[in-house]
């Protein structure tokens, strides 16, 4: 089946540093990846939609400087959170399709915790 | 816009007891609606889906009809185990509704007790 792989599966940084963060589909060709953002005890949010070989759609309230994505191949997509600070701190989710109508693949998320 | 709207956990069952989680949406198209369980720590995982009314989906012992009368999705299980602790979330996609992303429910978080 599809498979989806997100690393790291944890990080702490520093305020100020970035952190990068990949989101790869092994096993298919993701034209479409999603980025979403999980508080603790809360649903996910969208942050933002990308489409191989084009920039990103970011939900509104979502910083497109400080939330950097990239979706360079149709395997990997990836986000990069600029001058990270500790509200930063989340649980990040990405999620892939290969086609509209086809299903959606997670990974299995970031802990990101910025001190 | 589109939304969903999943019950307020959390909920605590004991073994072998009868799940319902309960589920509706607003969606200006025709959405495809789903079940994602995430366990502690971990991504999510599609439980199962429905595409169209009347449609059922299942999976594990997990049931969902979707009911466009009622606009409800309701997640039912008739003997719930220890490892059915996770968090559900209910979700639809509208993509007749101008987008292809996935909205989600607030999640809720099921404890099965032995």
């Amino acid at each position: 089946g599809a498979v989806v792989s997100q690393h790291p599966s944890w990080v702490i940084c520093k305020s100020g540093t970035s952190v990068k963060i990949e989101c790869r589909s092994l096993d298919f060709q993701a034209t479409t990846m999603f980025w979403y953002r999980q508080f603790p005890k809360q649903s996910l949010m969208l942050m933002a939609t990308s489409n191989e070989g084009s920039k990103a759609t970011y939900e509104q309230g979502v910083e497109k400087d400080k939330f950097l994505i990239n979706h360079a191949s149709l395997t990997l997509s990836t986000l990069t959170v600029t001058s990270a600070h500790p509200e930063d701190s989340s649980f990040y989710i990405c999620s892939a399709r290969a086609f509209p109508n086809y299903g959606y693949t997670f990974g299995s998320g970031t802990r990101l915790t910025v001190v | 816009g589109d939304s969903v709207t999943q019950m307020e956990g959390p909920v605590t069952l004991s073994e072998e007891a009868f799940l319902t989680i309960n589920c509706t949406y607003t969606a200006t198209g025709y959405p495809s609606l789903f079940w994602y369980v995430q366990y502690p720590g971990e991504g999510l995982q599609l439980l199962l889906k429905a595409t169209k009314a009347d449609d059922k989906g299942s999976n594990k012992g997990f049931e969902a009809t979707y009911r466009k009368e009622t606009t409800s999705f309701h997640l039912e299980k008739g003997s719930v185990q220890v490892s059915d602790s996770a968090v559900y979330f209910c979700a639809l996609s509208d993509s007749q509704g101008g987008s292809e992303k996935l909205v989600f429910g607030k999640g809720t978080k099921l404890t099965v007790n032995p």
